[in-house]
């Protein structure tokens, strides 16, 4: 079984400071992917930054990062200069190689960046 | 930029009615998928389709439900019975080529059964 676990229901982090939201998974696949969703206050699930197991070194995108400790089972995505954007519920997910593409997610984040 | 597209965005039932939500995936997309979020929960996966037929489906996807291409745009959830658990934001999602690559989300459909 794949199971996600986010152990933060919400953050809080000033305008321009950085913040980390923790995911630990499990799963007893050795091909996986892992995915940070951003979820709005318009409901729509947006990629923010997605992750091969198979690759050491951790994925970016701009401001977004992840630091992923594959012994560990650990996937934290790192969000720098946070802007008032970025507030959302953030979803860690992850779906095996093995199959079509099926989502297996966390609890969510819910992130407040305040002025 | 495509995107997929899905109506309405909120509906209103009563119990025991049946309700069809409606998607329209990404145009070269070949999978396709329905995940439910009740309010303040996870959220799950429903089932997936590939190749006109169910590739994989989970064990809330019981025979109320059932799923549907029926004109080669239309990506439909059908549910036959609505109970009031069925409340819930139902989300459609298209993948192109399977697997690892991105899924894009629909808007969602906010389901209130009374």
């Amino acid at each position: 079984a794949q199971t996600v676990t986010q152990s933060q229901p919400e953050m809080s982090v000033q305008e321009a400071e950085t913040v980390t939201l923790s995911c630990t998974y499990d799963t007893s696949e050795s091909n996986y992917y892992l995915f940070w969703y951003k979820q709005p206050p318009s409901r729509q699930m947006i990629l923010v930054i997605r992750q091969e197991a198979y690759k050491q070194q951790n994925a970016t995108e701009n401001r977004f990062s992840v630091n992923f400790q594959k012994a560990a089972k650990s996937f934290s995505l790192k969000i720098s200069d946070s802007q008032l954007g970025d507030t959302a519920m953030y979803f860690c997910a992850l779906t095996r190689g093995s199959t079509l593409g099926r989502l297996y997610f966390g609890r969510g984040t819910q992130l407040t960046v305040w002025p | 930029e495509p995107e997929v597209t899905q109506t309405p965005s909120h509906q209103v039932t009563q119990m025991g009615q049946e309700v069809i939500l409606r998607c329209v995936p990404i145009s070269n997309h070949l999978y396709f998928y329905w995940y439910r979020q009740i309010l303040g929960q996870k959220v799950e996966f429903l089932v997936s389709f590939y190749n006109n037929e169910i590739s994989e489906k989970s064990e809330i996807f019981d025979d109320q439900f059932s799923v549907e291409r029926p004109d080669g745009s239309n990506f439909t959830l059908k549910i036959r019975s609505t109970k009031l658990e069925d409340s819930a934001m139902y989300f459609c999602a298209s993948i192109k080529t399977g697997g690892n690559t991105e899924a894009f989300f629909g808007q969602g459909t906010r389901l209130t059964v009374v």
